[in-house]
């Protein structure tokens, strides 16, 4: 198992460019997540899907969409990048089934470093 | 609303000593409680997860935590620290209204010096 894979690994955009980040997941996980880390931060999120066709806002949604039209691919769209889009992005994975004590736990991919100039 | 709090944001020890992070949480509820670690430029790891079935939960390369309710406190120990384990250390507890998401705290940075 590759776990969940990111690619680019680092990136430069432009103020005003367009980009996607791509995320898949080997584990047949019903759960993925993209969250932001600024410097000094913790990890707060941007949106997450609880399975294929279905994705929800989380706490930082703004300048950012995404889809999930299979189970393994969850990818992240910036459409207008700002300087304040600058920073390290993760995306995460959890099996998500109720009643399941590890259920919850997510893995991790190895991020992708995003500047914006 | 689901918080933690992480006391240190540098915490240094010297290699063979012993690490302790602090982490306090506040929830109306009993919530689960992670610890995960992040090397440089990686991504994050579960170091060890608590979901009530025993208030003592050890994880991954020696470590472990321990929940006290009374305290509100989840502080993740190692009896004898490693060069490896130098990285940043992040408490996070679940979301009440929804249990897959994540709540982290600022994260802590574990310096060890030889």
């Amino acid at each position: 198992n590759a776990g969940v894979t990111q690619t680019p690994k680092f990136r430069i955009l432009k103020i005003g460019q367009s980009m996607t980040l791509q995320c898949t997941q080997d584990m047949n996980h019903n759960y993925m997540y993209w969250y932001r880390q600024d410097p000094g931060m913790g990890l707060k999120l941007i949106y997450y899907s609880v399975g294929a066709g279905i994705t929800d806002k989380g706490e930082v949604p703004n300048g950012y969409n995404v889809s999930r039209s299979t189970t393994e691919d969850f990818p992240l769209r910036l459409e207008l990048a700002a300087p304040s889009q600058t920073s390290v992005y993760f995306c995460a994975s959890s099996l998500g089934l109720a009643g399941d004590g590890l259920a919850d736990t997510q893995y991790f991919g190895p991020g992708t470093r995003l500047t914006v100039l | 609303a689901q918080s933690v709090t992480q006391l240190d944001s540098h915490v240094s020890v010297s290699e063979g000593t012993p690490v302790l992070l602090r982490c306090n949480y506040s929830s109306s509820y009993s919530p689960s409680l992670f610890w995960y670690v992040q090397h440089p430029n990686k991504g994050l790891q579960l170091l060890l997860k608590y979901t009530s079935a025993a208030t003592l939960v050890k994880g991954i390369n020696g470590f472990e935590a321990e929940f006290k309710k009374s305290e509100t406190s989840f502080h993740l120990t190692k009896p004898s620290a490693h060069m490896s384990d130098a990285a940043e250390y992040f408490c996070v507890v679940s979301d009440q209204d929804n249990t897959d998401k994540l709540i982290f705290g600022t994260g802590t940075r574990l310096q060890v010096f030889p």
